[in-house]
């Protein structure tokens, strides 16, 4: 069965550290993944999504950066936090078919 | 940019009622999604409706898209307490890219 799994579930980052989210997939190939921000209260803004490997679209410019080295594997990214970057953040893929799976989430509080 | 534009915002109900939750969007899109978010955690996909068809229903659920009009309703018949959730609709663009709305907060009393 294809199942996501995202982590840490909750992350506490002073201001200007880097940053690094790992999201992985199993029992499907080839997917598309994505990264949402949620902040609170709000819907889902998208922020990156990948095709294939080392193929990245930004959908935002903002302080973040996105890779994907393996088939399966999305990393969240940043050289240095902003408190604007906290939040609850979601990867997500889908199989080739149009529904989207969604991971547990990170939940980001930079401090 | 968001697609999807959620009414009401926030939603309570007594247990037993139908709960409807609309939504708005503003471009073409492949097809609509109805997800259900518990507090603090990831999203759960619902259903989806083509933007070829008009209605569809997942058990107690029931979507319908207009097209003509760029707007889906989501219906919860028979409402739970488990049912209490944010409701968001998304449209999925070229890609397979989700535009989400602000979403619907469901409160259901028992």
């Amino acid at each position: 069965s294809q199942t996501i799994h995202q982590w840490p579930a909750t992350l506490v980052q002073p201001v200007g550290s880097p940053l690094s989210l790992e999201c992985t997939v199993e029992g499907t190939s080839n997917p598309n993944l994505y990264w949402y921000r949620q902040a609170a209260g709000r819907g889902l803004q998208l922020l990156f999504y990948s095709v294939g490997i080392g193929q990245i679209s930004s959908e935002v410019p903002q302080n973040l950066s996105a890779s994907r080295p393996q088939d399966r594997q999305f990393i969240l990214s940043s050289k240095k936090l902003l408190l604007s970057d906290s939040g609850f953040y979601l990867c997500a893929f889908t199989p080739r078919e149009e529904t989207q799976y969604f991971g547990p989430g990170t939940r980001l509080l930079v401090l | 940019s968001q697609q999807g534009e959620e009414d009401p915002q926030a939603l309570s109900i007594q247990e037993g009622e139908n709960a409807t939750m609309n939504c708005s969007y503003k471009t073409s899109i492949n097809n609509l999604q109805w997800y259900r978010q518990n507090s603090g955690r990831g999203l759960v996909h619902l259903i989806l409706i083509r933007s070829n068809e008009r209605e569809k229903h997942s058990g107690r659920l029931r979507v319908t898209l207009d097209t003509s009009k760029k707007s889906s309703s989501l219906l919860i018949t028979a409402s739970r307490a488990a049912d209490t959730a944010s409701y968001f609709c998304a449209g999925e663009e070229y890609g397979n890219k989700l535009v989400f709305g602000a979403g619907t907060i469901l409160r259901v009393k028992s």
